[in-house]
């Protein structure tokens, strides 16, 4: 099945201590990103990778890290994790060959997290 | 920075009626994609429809129509005969394939709509 992961669906966490969400897909997707959602906010995008190695910043990268090692793999980092981000997070991939960006964006279950 | 704008933090409808949700965006960008997603109560986000740009023709998809008016930077969606599992937020969002190196995905903040029996 076709499909966007990510783990840990659920996770309660105290300001500094280091976390990891992962994200993988199975669709053989160029582009992959994360996505964070809040009340009132909609979505906003933290980072973005177009392939391998390439990665870019979006709108709110400010506290977090990703690495695209692999295709299939998009880890969000949080080094140092604070109250204000505390949110549902998305992981989200799509092909950019063929039709570009006009292909649909596949998202993950999403990720509550809660930092204490 | 492109924006995108929806106006109308919640509606509602009948069972059977016809609702329009605005959006409205903000780019210097000629060649982008505009697209409605649908997130029920389970959280997830499941695309509604899409529309290129250079595209004049509004995309239709079944209950599913837009309005997109590309001189006046407006993408409305128009879900006629409205049912009760059309009850969800609905964002809008916009991304640009300009080539100047930024593909960002920029959603609107969402409009929850309910959908009364």
């Amino acid at each position: 099945e076709a499909q966007v992961t990510q783990n840990p669906r659920y996770l309660i966490t105290v300001t500094g201590k280091k976390l990891t969400v992962t994200c993988s897909q199975n669709m053989n997707h160029e582009y992959m990103s994360w996505y964070r959602q809040d009340p009132g906010l909609g979505l906003r995008q933290i980072y973005y990778s177009m392939n391998v190695e390439v990665t870019d910043k979006g709108d709110v990268p400010e506290g977090y890290k990703v690495s695209r090692k692999e295709k299939r793999n998009f880890p969000l980092i949080l080094e140092s994790p604070s109250p204000n981000q505390t949110s549902l997070y998305f992981c989200a991939s799509s092909l950019t060959r063929g039709r570009g960006f006009y292909n649909e964006q596949f998202f993950g279950p999403g990720t509550r997290l809660t930092v204490l | 920075a492109q924006t995108v704008t929806q106006s109308q933090p919640e509606m509602s409808v009948q069972e059977a009626e016809t609702v329009t949700l605005s959006c409205t965006y903000d780019t210097s960008e000629s060649n982008y994609y505009l697209f409605w997603y649908k997130q029920p109560p389970s959280r997830q986000m499941i695309l509604v429809i899409r529309q290129e740009a250079y595209k004049q023709q509004n995309a239709t998809e079944n209950r599913f129509s837009v309005n997109f008016q590309k001189a006046a930077k407006s993408f409305s969606l128009k879900i006629s005969d409205s049912q009760l599992g059309d009850t969800a937020m609905y964002f809008c969002a916009f991304i640009s394939d300009s080539g100047a190196g930024s593909y960002q995905l920029t959603f609107g903040k969402g409009t929850k709509l309910s959908v009364i029996p």
